[in-house]
């Protein structure tokens, strides 16, 4: 049983446009979430977090959201850039502390 | 520099033949963590650690081992590989935040074949 999913595959966005990258749940256990960026051949990458007391953590071009009675959050990138594309990890963890991720979002930005 | 070092990089092997790969940080973290990538399943989580001596299993531990007889270092051991090991393996490490591990450090990955 999947308890992160990332039901996008890909995503194509044209440079300098919102790119949206979402994130279903399904344990509500889970109070902190984190998104990664990975490029081939590195390792991934932390690029922004979001613990469950709220809705929203900015940080550059990067806000996540997090919307707890519907168990999704997304990522969104303004204005998208060339250097963007990469897989976006989504992951989750409870007090636990197992990491949960995704199955990644590849994102192409385009020219 | 603060980073996650592993060892081998690269390595073939055949079915049964012990193996170790090494993973040390250099950031006095608590938390540290061996996940494995696979083509259509993302990242699965094998093995975490959340101080010396103290394990526990993620969510695709069997098969494998792990020690953390030191702070730094959080080697991952098969014991007998098998050709479903064949994987891309990251280690990673992460400060603790009150009760919740915080943002990981990747190393730069393992790349295992088991013939």
């Amino acid at each position: 049983d999947q308890q992160v999913k990332q039901n996008s595959p890909s995503l194509s966005v044209q440079e300098g446009r919102i790119s949206i990258l979402n994130c279903d749940y399904t344990n509500s256990m889970f109070d902190y979430f984190l998104w990664y960026k990975k490029y081939p051949a590195e390792g991934p990458t932390f690029l922004i977090s979001i613990s469950s007391i709220k809705d929203k953590n900015e940080d550059g071009r990067f806000t996540v959201f997090l919307n707890k009675s519907a168990k999704h959050l997304s990522l969104h990138i303004v204005p998208s850039q060339p250097g963007d594309s990469a897989v976006y990890f989504c992951a989750a963890s409870a007090t636990d502390d197992k990491i949960i991720f995704g199955k990644g979002t590849r994102l192409h930005i385009l020219p | 520099e603060a980073q996650v070092t592993q060892n081998p990089r690269y390595l073939i092997t055949v079915t049964g033949k012990k193996l170790t790969v090494t993973c040390s940080q250099n950031m006095n973290h608590e938390y540290m963590s061996w996940y494995r990538q696979d083509p259509g399943l993302g990242l699965r989580q094998i093995y975490y650690s959340m101080n010396v001596e103290v394990t526990d299993k993620g969510d695709v531990p069997e098969g494998y081992k792990v020690s953390r007889k030191e702070k730094r270092n959080f080697p991952l051991i098969l014991e007998s590989p098998s050709p479903n090991q064949t994987s891309l393996y990251f280690c990673a490490s992460s400060p603790m935040t009150g009760l919740v591990a915080d943002e990981q450090f990747f190393g730069p990955g393992t790349r295992l074949t088991v013939l």
